[in-house]
């Protein structure tokens, strides 16, 4: 059971949609953070949440915590092919856990 | 370079053999994490070292796998006896100390491990 479960896990949309991920967990989290992960590369970290109910935006990303500090949004306005990839989420526990432990991934395809 | 440096990006072996992947994290980088991705998944966590203090070793899947790290620069993933489900991506990532801030990991692009 993954402690950091993302929905969906697969999406494909054509350029112009606009699409909304989910990362959700029953364990209360001291910050969230959202990566996104090319083919062949590693993980670029996007944005760090910390506290309840931040919302934070960049550019076309919008990026919620919520007030539990349980569960994040991603919602991307007008998608892109350059969009595409596999976003993350990762949640760290505590508040001097060291361990990041990451969600699945939502792999995202946006089609031109 | 200035990033994450991860060797060898690619690695074939025959199951039963051992295989040592390499990472040199960003100079002044205290922290360093290993994790595996299998493929079109998610991250798991394998260990982590931070400065001189004992590593988090609670993600290591069995006693076939190990890891050294040398002061606060280079480290070593160790697979002994690999098996097929050992194939995946093994990314590492480091970061600065920043105590209980959720700071930036910054990762390697990876080395791909193949056991066939």
């Amino acid at each position: 059971t993954q402690l950091l479960e993302q929905s969906p896990q697969f999406l494909s949309i054509q350029e112009g949609e606009n699409l909304t991920v989910y990362c959700n967990s029953s364990s209360v989290f001291s910050s969230l953070q959202w990566y996104r992960q090319e083919p062949g590369e590693g993980p670029v970290l996007l944005v760090t949440v910390v506290t309840g109910g931040e919302v934070k935006k960049l550019k076309r990303l919008t990026f919620q915590f919520g007030d539990a500090r349980k569960d994040s949004s991603l919602h991307i306005t007008a998608a892109q092919p350059g969009d595409t990839g596999l976003y993350l989420c990762a949640g760290k526990r505590g508040e001097y856990g060291n361990k990041l432990v990451f969600g699945a991934g939502t792999i995202l395809r946006v089609k031109s | 370079g200035a990033g994450v440096s991860q060797s060898p990006s690619n690695k074939v072996t025959e199951k039963g053999k051992d295989v040592e992947l390499r990472c040199d994290p960003i100079s002044g980088h205290t922290a360093l994490y290993w994790y595996r991705q299998r493929l079109g998944q998610g991250l798991e966590f394998l260990i982590y070292f931070q400065g001189n203090s004992a590593p988090d070793k609670s993600g290591l899947p069995s006693d076939r796998f190990s890891a050294e790290r040398t002061g606060e620069s280079v480290s070593t993933l160790t697979i002994q006896r690999t098996q097929q489900e050992d194939s995946a991506v093994y990314l590492c990532a480091s970061r600065p100390w920043g105590g209980g801030a959720p700071g930036e990991l910054f990762f390697g692009e990876g080395s791909r491990l193949t056991v066939l």
